[in-house]
C-alpha cells in the first residue's frame, strides 16, 4: 500500500530563514509520481511541483527547491529566504500509476508559519 | 488562466437534507476527482471519473453519497441524507493524463459543508 509521511506537523521560522519540509513515501511501484501542494489560509490547494520516479534531478524554482532521493524514498522541499506569504500548510502526495491508477495519497501536511 | 470552479463555496444545512455540490473541470481535462478534507482524516479521495465514466468510488459511503458527470463540463457530488459527520471541505480536481496512467491534478477552491 502506498503511504506518505510528513513527520513535521508544524514548523515556525522567522522571515528570511531557510526551511526544509520533509516527505518520505512508501511504494512498491517502479513508476510513480510525487507532488507538492500548498494550502494557504484561503483554503485552496495550489499545485507546486510533480516529479516522476525516473527523474531524480533536483529542481529549483525561484526560492523553492526540491530534493528527490529514491535511495531514501524522500522528496524534500526547501524554501530559501522564507517570507510571510509562504505561511501555509504544505502537502506531499504520491500517485502510483501501476497499482492505484490516478489516486493521490496525501501526507498529513506540514503547517509552516513564517513570522516577520 | 484556466481554473476548476466549484459551487457553492459554502453550504450550511440541517441533518437529513440533500446536498448537491457542483464542479466545472478545466476545459480539456478528461479526469475529475472528488476529495474530502477533515481535520481527523486529512485529504481523502472519494471518487474519480475518466472521460465521464466512474473509475473508482471506493472511498465514498455508498448509502448516502453519489457522484456523477452529466457531461464533460459538470461533475456533481450529492449527499442524501446529510449527517453532521459529513461536515468537511469537499474539493474537486481535474487533470490531463500523465504517462503511465497517473494524472496531474488541479484543485478547485472547495465547498465548505456544515451539517447541523
Amino acid at each position: 500500500a502506498q503511504k506518505v509521511t510528513q513527520a513535521q506537523t508544524e514548523i515556525s521560522v522567522v522571515e528570511k530563514e531557510d526551511v526544509t519540509l520533509d516527505c518520505v513515501y512508501e511504494t512498491r511501484d517502479t513508476t510513480y509520481y510525487l507532488f507538492w501542494y500548498k494550502q494557504p489560509p484561503s483554503g485552496e490547494l495550489v499545485f507546486l511541483i510533480r516529479r516522476n520516479s525516473f527523474d531524480e534531478q533536483n529542481e529549483i524554482s525561484g526560492r523553492y527547491s526540491w530534493n528527490f532521493q529514491k535511495s531514501t524514498s524522500s522528496f524534500n522541499f526547501t524554501i530559501t529566504a522564507s517570507q510571510v506569504v509562504d505561511s501555509a500548510v504544505y502537502f506531499c502526495a504520491l500517485s502510483e500509476a501501476e497499482t492505484s491508477g490516478s489516486r493521490l495519497t496525501f501526507g498529513e501536511g506540514t503547517q509552516l508559519t513564517v513570522n516577520p | 488562466d484556466a481554473r476548476v470552479t466549484q459551487t457553492p463555496r459554502h453550504k450550511v444545512t440541517e441533518m437529513g437534507q440533500e446536498v448537491t455540490m457542483r464542479c466545472q473541470p478545466i476545459l480539456g481535462h478528461n479526469t475529475v476527482f472528488w476529495y474530502r478534507q477533515t481535520m481527523m482524516q486529512g485529504l481523502e479521495l472519494l471518487a474519480y471519473f475518466r472521460n465521464r465514466a466512474p473509475l473508482d468510488d471506493s472511498g465514498m459511503p455508498k448509502d448516502r453519497f453519489s457522484a456523477e458527470m452529466p457531461d464533460a463540463t459538470l461533475a456533481t457530488l450529492k449527499i442524501q441524507p446529510s449527517e453532521p459527520r459529513d461536515s468537511a471541505v469537499y474539493f474537486c480536481a481535474s487533470g490531463p493524463p500523465l504517462s503511465g496512467g497517473a494524472v496531474e491534478q488541479f484543485f478547485g477552491p472547495g465547498t465548505r459543508l456544515t451539517v447541523l
